[in-house]
């Protein structure tokens, strides 16, 4: 069975600054990889996926994703944070087994953007 | 259209109502699914209907109660629940096939049980 950590369960940054929120995965076999955002009392919005090919993934709201397989790593970043960012940030990970499959969520990590 | 929609948004019951929670999308998504979200934690797989059979029961209560009518709804039937129980429901869908396709989710129902 797969599983996700994200080592960080709270990541503070200033306002423009760089930020980098990290995901690791552990599956003996091929996996999908999803980043999700969730702003306080809302739902999830996917920010973007790896699914194969490219392994630097752009997604929405300027994020961009590296999937590394010799490290088992999937690191959101983005070069400059805004107010807006501030939110619950999951990783997730699916496995490739056939039918429809839920997702499995790392603990998540949330961001804090300081003015 | 890639909105799913769930009703009501907040709902409290007393441990002997019956209730049912209401999702419904229209993106022609042949996969849905049930998360539990408790605060401050990730969001639990609860059940997923693949072409409108049950999948995934991920050894949930025999008070959740899932149903999924059509393809395009699908029910999650509340009885005696315990107060264990409050947490964010969220309802996804998505392509079927293979953990492939990103899952769109709804905004929730914020169940409290008293």
């Amino acid at each position: 069975a797969q599983s996700v950590t994200q080592l960080d369960s709270q990541v503070p940054v200033f306002e423009e600054a760089p930020v980098e929120l990290r995901c690791n995965y552990s599956s003996s076999v091929s996996v999908y990889l999803f980043w999700y955002v969730q702003y306080p009392n809302q739902g999830l919005q996917l920010l973007l996926k790896y699914l194969s090919g490219s392994t630097l993934v752009k997604g929405i709201n300027g994020f961009e994703a590296e999937f590394n397989k010799s490290q088992t790593s999937f690191h959101l970043r983005k070069p400059s944070v805004h107010i807006s960012d501030t939110a619950e940030y999951f990783c997730a990970v699916s496995d490739p087994g056939g039918g429809a499959d839920g997702l499995t969520f790392g603990k998540g990590t949330h961001l804090i953007i300081q003015p | 259209d890639t909105e799913v929609t769930q009703t009501p948004k907040h709902l409290v019951m007393g441990m002997t109502n019956k209730k049912s929670l209401k999702c419904e999308q229209h993106m022609g998504h042949r996969a849905m699914y049930w998360y539990k979200q408790k605060a401050k934690k990730p969001p639990e797989l609860m059940f997923v209907y693949s072409y409108e059979k049950l999948s995934i029961n991920e050894s949930v209560p025999s008070r959740f109660s899932p149903e999924c009518p059509n393809s395009s709804l699908l029910n999650l039937h509340l009885h005696a629940l315990q107060p264990e129980d409050s947490a964010l429901y969220l309802c996804a869908s998505s392509q079927a096939g293979q953990g492939l396709y990103e899952q769109y989710f709804g905004p929730g129902t914020r169940l409290t049980v008293t």
